[in-house]
């Protein structure tokens, strides 16, 4: 089936640990999203990537950094510089640069962070 | 500045109750996008519907329908005759013409419908 496959779904940090989020995805997708969600908020954007080997801060990149070496893949690393990492991590991708439908984003199951 | 704001933090209807989200947004672009997206408990956003700019015609699918006011900046979203599995959270959400198709979104409505 096609789809965004994030993994783990929970992750726990240790203090001063960097940790790093899974985000694939086998639609074809051009470009892909990393959001960060905290209780009763909406999604904030941390870093987008709108094609291999090219990315963009977002509105709260501080603290992270990601990669886009593959089509297919773009993972998120929570530094030990994110001091408030505990949240819900939704990656996201849309569609081909031709495709009438480009710019709808479409979510994968998410990753919970807890600090230990 | 793209801005979304959903004033209702949570809503409880009762099962077969309508319920209306609101969604105000504010742009300065002509060319933009409306979207609105639901969270169920399992957390993965489901995509419900996208609105461009240039098309207000109202839609309506299955029990969900949307009224897009340009005059008013909303997109207001309603559940007809709602049922328990609506319970979620819904985001309303904007991306602008320019070409990085980024998406500011609402705070989110908590919708519980109560058997």
């Amino acid at each position: 089936d096609g789809g965004i496959t994030q993994s783990p779904k929970y992750l726990f940090r240790k203090e001063g640990q960097n940790v790093t989020l899974s985000c694939e995805q086998n639609l074809n997708h051009d470009a892909m999203y990393w959001y960060r969600q905290d209780p009763g908020q909406g999604l904030r954007l941390i870093y987008y990537s709108q094609i291999v080997n090219d990315f963009q801060k977002g509105d709260i990149a501080e603290g992270y950094s990601v990669s886009r070496e593959k089509k297919e893949s773009f993972p998120l690393t929570v530094t030990s510089a994110q001091k408030n990492p505990t949240a819900f991590y939704l990656c996201a991708s849309s569609g081909a640069v031709l495709s009438g439908a480009k710019n709808i984003q479409y979510f994968g199951a998410g990753t919970r962070l807890s600090v230990l | 500045a793209q801005k979304v704001t959903q004033a209702q933090t949570e809503i409880s209807v009762v099962e077969k109750e309508d319920v209306t989200l609101d969604c105000v947004y504010e742009t300065r672009d002509t060319t933009y996008y409306l979207f609105w997206y639901k969270q169920p408990p399992s957390g993965e956003l489901v995509f419900l519907i996208r609105r461009n700019s240039f098309d207000e015609q109202n839609e309506i699918s299955g029990r969900y329908s949307w009224n897009f006011q340009k005059s008013t900046s909303s997109f207001n979203f309603t559940i007809t005759a709602s049922q328990v599995v609506d319970s979620a959270v819904y985001f309303c959400a904007l991306s602008e013409g320019g070409g990085n198709n980024r998406l500011a979104f609402g705070k989110g409505n908590q919708v519980v419908v109560i058997p």
